[in-house]
């Protein structure tokens, strides 16, 4: 059965630093997104892109963040400078045509 | 403001007996998207059942099943004949903003389920 893939599963950086968190959603999906979980709290919608551009964007996701879908394949979350309460679970999910949201088994960004 | 309301924030039940986790949600919209999500320990984020607000028939998926009362804005999820395999975070989302990749997903807070041997 396919499924959206996420690497890393776990990543460490210092605050200040850049990241790229990536995703490859389902083959036949057109609709991606990103969402996040602080440790404990709900999950937070970040983004959605489709047809190679942004579709919504939430108030979290401010100019230290880009989504990119550099190939066919892949599709990228950036945080440019990454601060403590960046911290968090990173979801990317790809959609069906019936709106069934699938998500990846998340990326952990710990910030230091 | 879309919001999603899960007023249980714990529950237990036994194996092989059957839980009802709640569900409230708010909306002006008319058509709309229900879903049940699972997060095992892991953290994977696993698609439970899905609701569309135009049926009225409930969903079932196997020993999950949903009780939609759209006038009440109710979604609640039945486990029937719990295993141990479904303890877990269960949380309740929306979906709003259905339209051609602008719409997204908002969640409740969860409730986590513990199935007892």
């Amino acid at each position: 059965e396919p499924e959206v893939t996420q690497t890393p599963s776990h990543q460490v950086t210092q605050m200040g630093q850049e990241v790229i968190l990536r995703c490859v959603p389902i083959s036949n999906h057109l609709y991606f997104y990103w969402y996040r979980q602080i440790l404990g709290q709900k999950v937070e919608f970040l983004v959605s892109f489709y047809n190679n551009e942004i579709s919504e964007k939430s108030e979290i996701f401010d100019d230290q963040f880009s989504v990119e879908r550099p190939d066919g394949s892949n599709f990228t979350l950036k945080i440019r400078s990454t601060k403590l309460e960046d911290s968090a679970m990173y979801f990317c999910a790809s959609r069906t045509d019936t709106y069934e949201q699938y998500f990846g088994p998340g990326t952990r960004l710990t910030v230091t | 403001a879309q919001t999603v309301t899960q007023s249980q924030p714990e529950m237990s039940v036994q194996e092989a007996e059957t839980v009802t986790l709640s569900c409230t949600y708010d909306t002006s919209e008319s058509n709309y998207y229900l879903f049940w999500y699972k997060q095992p320990p892991s953290r994977q984020m696993i698609l439970v059942i899905r609701q569309e607000a135009y049926k009225q028939q409930n969903a079932t998926e196997n020993r999950f099943s949903v009780n939609f009362q759209k006038a009440a804005k109710s979604f609640s999820l039945k486990i029937s004949d719990s295993q141990l395999g479904d303890t877990a975070m269960y949380f309740c989302a929306f979906m709003i903003g259905a339209q051609g990749g602008s719409e997204k997903l908002v969640f409740g807070k969860g409730t986590k389920l513990t199935v007892n041997p």
